[in-house]
């Protein structure tokens, strides 16, 4: 079975530019989640989707941050425009279905730099 | 809001010795889960082991078991037979009834000395 894919896997830009990332999640699985770690901390969630529809986008910093799930399965998450402490890594992970046990299987990554 | 906490930001043991890692968490929910995630160097998080709250029993895989404190709310990690390829960070993560997001700690590093 293969896994959470996510692309690019490094992104290097300055500040004020505008950056994408690519998720395509486990095949079959509704519940698709974007977190942001930033280095030393745990993951943080920014986004979540059921199927194509939006269920917690709360921690989202709308005013530069934007996401997308097309037809329920890709995801793209934008910023726009990048800052300094945007820098981190950008984690996708899907999950079959909105019912428990909720097992969270995780993409690689993306290393986001902002210079 | 809730809130998790791990208060070890890094252990080190030596091969084949036991180690616990510990995780507090807040929460007025009264049916969530508890889980532990390793993410070693390559970055790919994998599940460990997860916990339901309403399971008194605690939750074992292979060398890896927790102690669930629900009073408490204290949910531990102990490794056993620690191997080298345990070392990694280890995440204490939460989440509400459902499919919600996961709530992370701050992670404990682990390294497991030859």
């Amino acid at each position: 079975e293969a896994g959470v894919a996510q692309s690019p896997r490094y992104k290097i830009i300055e500040k004020r530019q505008s950056v994408a990332f690519w998720c395509n999640p486990i095949s079959g699985h509704a519940t698709l989640y974007w977190y942001q770690q930033i280095l030393g901390q745990g993951p943080k969630l920014l986004i979540q989707f059921q199927n194509n529809g939006v269920v917690d986008d709360s921690q989202l910093p709308k005013d530069r941050f934007s996401a997308e799930r097309l037809k329920g399965v890709d995801s793209t998450l934008k910023i726009q425009p990048a800052k300094l402490e945007d820098s981190a890594v950008y984690l996708c992970a899907s999950s079959f279905g909105p019912g428990p046990p909720n097992e969270q299987f995780f993409g690689p990554g993306t290393r986001l730099t902002v210079l | 809001a809730q809130t998790v906490t791990q208060s070890q930001p890094e252990m080190s043991v030596q091969e084949a010795e036991t180690v616990t890692l510990s995780c507090t968490y807040d929460t007025s929910e009264n049916n969530y889960y508890l889980f532990w995630y390793k993410q070693p160097p390559s970055r790919q998080m994998i599940l460990v082991i997860r916990q339901e709250a309403y399971k008194q029993q605690n939750a074992t895989e292979n060398r890896f078991s927790v102690n669930f404190q629900k009073a408490a709310k204290s949910f531990s990690l102990k490794i056993s037979d620690s191997q080298l390829g345990d070392t990694a960070m280890y995440f204490c993560a939460f989440s509400g009834g459902g499919a919600d997001g996961l709530t992370f700690g701050k992670g404990t590093h682990l390294i497991i000395q030859p």
